[in-house]
C-alpha cells in the first residue's frame, strides 16, 4: 500500500542550525512532491513544490531536495530561527493524473533561542 | 475574496444532528479540496471538485458525508446524524486546476458531543 513516512513526530534544534526534515514515500511514482507549514489552529500554508526532473529547489533559507530513486525529500532550514517553530508536512499526488494530494502526518520542529 | 474563508471557524453539535460546513474559494480557482484533520493527525483526503463536479470522492468516509459545489465557487460539506468520531478540524483548499492543492482556509474545528 501507499504511504508517506516523516522522519520524526518532533525535532528539536539550536537557533541558528540547519534543520533537516525527511520525507520518505513508498508505492508511489509522483510527478512532484510539495512541502507545507502548519501552525497550531491554522491551515496548511504551502512552501515549496519540486518536480521529478528537479534534484534542489531553493526559497530564501529553505532548501528542497528530491530523490526518486531513494524515494525520499529531504527540507532544509538555514540559520533556523524561533519563528520557523510549526508543523512542516510533505504531500504528493497519490497517482498519475490526480490533482489531489496525501499528506505525511508532518514533523513539529522546535526551534529553541 | 483575498484567500480561501471557511465558516463557521467553531461548531459544537449533539450526536446525531446534521451539520453543514461552508467553503470560499479564491476566486478563479477551478479545483476545490476537503480534508480532515483529527487531532494530532495527518490530513485526510475527503473530495475534490472540478468546477462543479466531483470526479473524487473516494475519501468521503461513509454516505452520512455529502458535498456540494455551486456557481464554480461556494461548496458545502454535510454531515448526517453525526458521530463523535467526526470530531476533528475540516479543512478547505483551493486552487488552479492542475497546480495541486495551494491555497488553505483556516478550517472548521467540529465537536460532536
Amino acid at each position: 500500500s501507499q504511504k508517506i513516512e516523516q522522519n520524526s513526530e518532533a525535532l528539536n534544534i539550536q537557533e541558528g542550525k540547519t534543520a533537516t526534515l525527511t520525507c520518505n514515500y513508498t508505492n508511489y511514482s509522483p510527478a512532484y512532491l510539495q512541502w507545507y507549514r502548519q501552525d497550531p489552529g491554522r491551515g496548511p500554508v504551502f512552501l515549496l513544490l519540486i518536480r521529478e526532473n528537479e534534484k534542489e529547489k531553493r526559497k530564501e533559507r529553505l532548501k528542497v531536495t528530491f530523490d526518486t530513486t531513494l524515494k525520499q525529500s529531504l527540507f532544509h532550514i538555514t540559520a533556523s530561527q524561533p519563528a520557523d517553530s510549526a508543523t512542516y508536512l510533505c504531500a504528493l499526488p497519490p497517482g498519475a493524473g490526480s490533482y489531489q494530494l496525501t499528506f505525511g502526518k508532518g514533523t513539529k520542529l522546535s526551534v529553541i533561542p | 475574496g483575498a484567500g480561501v474563508s471557511q465558516s463557521p471557524s467553531n461548531k459544537v453539535t449533539e450526536k446525531g444532528k446534521d451539520v453543514e460546513l461552508r467553503c470560499d474559494p479564491i476566486s478563479g480557482h477551478t479545483a476545490l479540496y476537503w480534508y480532515r484533520q483529527r487531532l494530532g493527525q495527518g490530513l485526510e483526503f475527503l473530495i475534490y471538485f472540478q468546477g462543479n463536479s466531483a470526479p473524487d470522492k473516494s475519501g468521503l468516509p461513509s454516505d452520512r458525508f455529502s458535498a456540494e459545489r455551486t456557481g464554480e465557487s461556494v461548496s458545502t460539506l454535510t454531515i448526517q446524524r453525526t458521530q463523535q468520531e467526526d470530531s476533528a478540524v475540516y479543512l478547505c483548499a483551493s486552487s488552479f486546476l492542475g497546480a495541486g492543492v495551494g491555497f488553505f482556509g483556516q478550517g472548521t474545528r467540529l465537536t460532536v458531543v
